[in-house]
């Protein structure tokens, strides 16, 4: 199974301040179809996970440009540039090149 | 307005079984694939099972493969995940999710129906 790992577990962040996640997976994501496909999710508290970014970098329907994906290969990176209030939750990078799907141990974004 | 609702959860015994349904709307239930994700109390999000969007492949986490069987009933707009055999760490809350077929990301997710494994 592709392990994969996210720093920092926990991040504290002022309002209005930029915010990053890691993520690193434990093979490469690239797909024999060309893509890679790995996804950030976003789980606030008592709600079901979202989907923000897919295909690396792809922002989902809905989701504010202050979120923004990159990466490559076996590192990525979730960034938002100026955190919100309703930022506050769980993030989670998923891998879907590969079965089983895997995800993250999940990043805790929580306000300063 | 894609819409996944999830029910059938609850209090069960080791060794029993329980069946998950998931009743999907608002999309072309053809196209889309549905995974069950699970999400064991203050726990990360684990890949359960997938149906494909024809409904006839199922793909399994090792650690419920055998005893977990996923279907659909497409009359309904229904899928189905039957727990065979509960052990007490499937407690969990378990999401269904669509998947467009194809596409590798999981864009809509139900918002869960809890399953409680104890003695």
């Amino acid at each position: 199974d592709i392990v994969m790992t996210q720093t920092p577990l926990s991040s504290p962040v002022t309002l209005g301040q930029p915010a990053s996640i890691s993520c690193r997976s434990s093979q490469s994501l690239v797909h024999s179809d060309g893509n890679t496909y790995l996804s950030w999710l976003q789980q606030r508290p008592g709600q079901p996970p979202r989907l923000l970014i897919y295909k690396i970098s792809n922002r989902f329907s809905g989701v504010p440009d202050r979120f923004s994906g990159s990466g490559a290969g076996t590192d990525f990176t979730l960034k938002i540039s100026k955190v919100e209030a309703e930022d506050v939750g769980v993030y989670y990078c998923m891998q879907a090149t590969q079965f089983p799907y895997t995800f993250g141990q999940g990043t805790k974004l929580e306000i300063k | 307005q894609v819409q996944l609702v999830g029910s059938g959860g609850g209090v069960v015994q080791p060794g029993t079984s329980l069946t998950l349904s998931c009743a999907a709307s608002g999309f072309t239930s053809a196209k889309y694939a549905i995974h069950w994700v699970r999400q064991a109390p203050v726990k990360g999000l684990e890949w359960v099972a997938l149906i494909s969007n024809d409904g006839r492949h199922g793909n399994y986490a090792d650690s419920v493969r055998g005893r977990f069987t996923v279907s659909s009933d497409n009359s309904k707009n229904t899928l189905y995940l039957q727990m065979n055999n509960l052990r007490v760490e499937d407690t969990a809350l378990y999401f269904c999710a669509s998947e467009l077929w194809g596409s590798g990301y999981v864009d809509y997710w139900g918002q869960g129906t809890l399953v409680t494994v104890s003695s």
